[in-house]
């Protein structure tokens, strides 16, 4: 039983730098979700995918966060110039299309800028 | 702006029933409750979720009030494994969660 996946697990990483994180979802979901969770909140999201088409994006927080997910199944996001602020634990969910309304997350990457 | 209102912390002993509350006074018609559990340091976990009716799985049962204003997530016989930070959310079912903060759930021995 293969569950959601992501890669690094933990990242750390000068202030300034690019990052990138993986996420591969449960082989037949086509639905793939970003969150980000600071210490002591709960997981907020960012975007999400259905197959390779993202479908909302507005919540990325800035234009230095960036996501694909090219041939629908696994994705990426992109931080660029990377700030203090940015140090977070980043998710990754994915669910089923129809008749599923349950988001299987991942173990997260944690993100630590120096 | 979370959509919920939960406690910030409950204690519930071990081999009793923990009685989880939401407010969510502001739902829509359309929009699902779903509750979910973080395990320290891992992924939340899916739970539960309902629109109307109560909802039971094996892992819990989910109380919706009638005017679908508030829910109680009921794990019958909470075990030690059972403390995490539960989150009530909302949603129409594709869209992307909101979590607020949850409620810190420590079983005691």
């Amino acid at each position: 039983d293969t569950g959601v996946s992501q890669d690094p697990r933990h990242k750390i990483t000068k202030r300034g730098q690019n990052v990138t994180f993986r996420c591969d979802p449960i082989s037949e979901h086509n639905r793939l979700y970003w969150y980000r969770q600071t210490l002591g909140q709960g997981p907020e999201f960012l975007t999400y995918f259905q197959n390779e088409a993202q479908l909302e994006k507005s919540r990325l927080l800035s234009d230095r966060f960036s996501a694909e997910r090219p041939k629908g199944s696994f994705s990426t996001l992109e931080i660029q110039r990377t700030e203090q602020g940015d140090s977070a634990m980043y998710l990754c969910a994915s669910s089923y299309r129809d008749f599923t309304y349950e988001q299987y997350f991942g173990p997260g990457t944690r993100l630590t800028v120096t | 702006d979370a959509k919920t209102t939960q406690p910030p912390s409950m204690d519930c002993a071990e081999g009793r029933a923990a009685n989880l509350p939401c407010n969510h006074s502001t739902i829509s018609g359309n929009e699902y409750v779903y509750w979910y559990r973080q395990i320290h340091s891992q992924g939340p976990q899916y739970i539960i979720h309902g629109l109307k009716n109560n909802e039971t799985n094996e892992m819990a049962s989910l109380i919706i009030t009638e005017d679908r204003k508030s829910s109680t997530l009921i794990l019958p016989h909470a075990t030690l494994r059972d403390t995490a930070v539960y989150y009530c959310t909302l949603g129409g079912g594709a869209d992307g969660l909101t979590f607020g903060k949850g409620t810190h759930l420590i079983i005691q021995p």
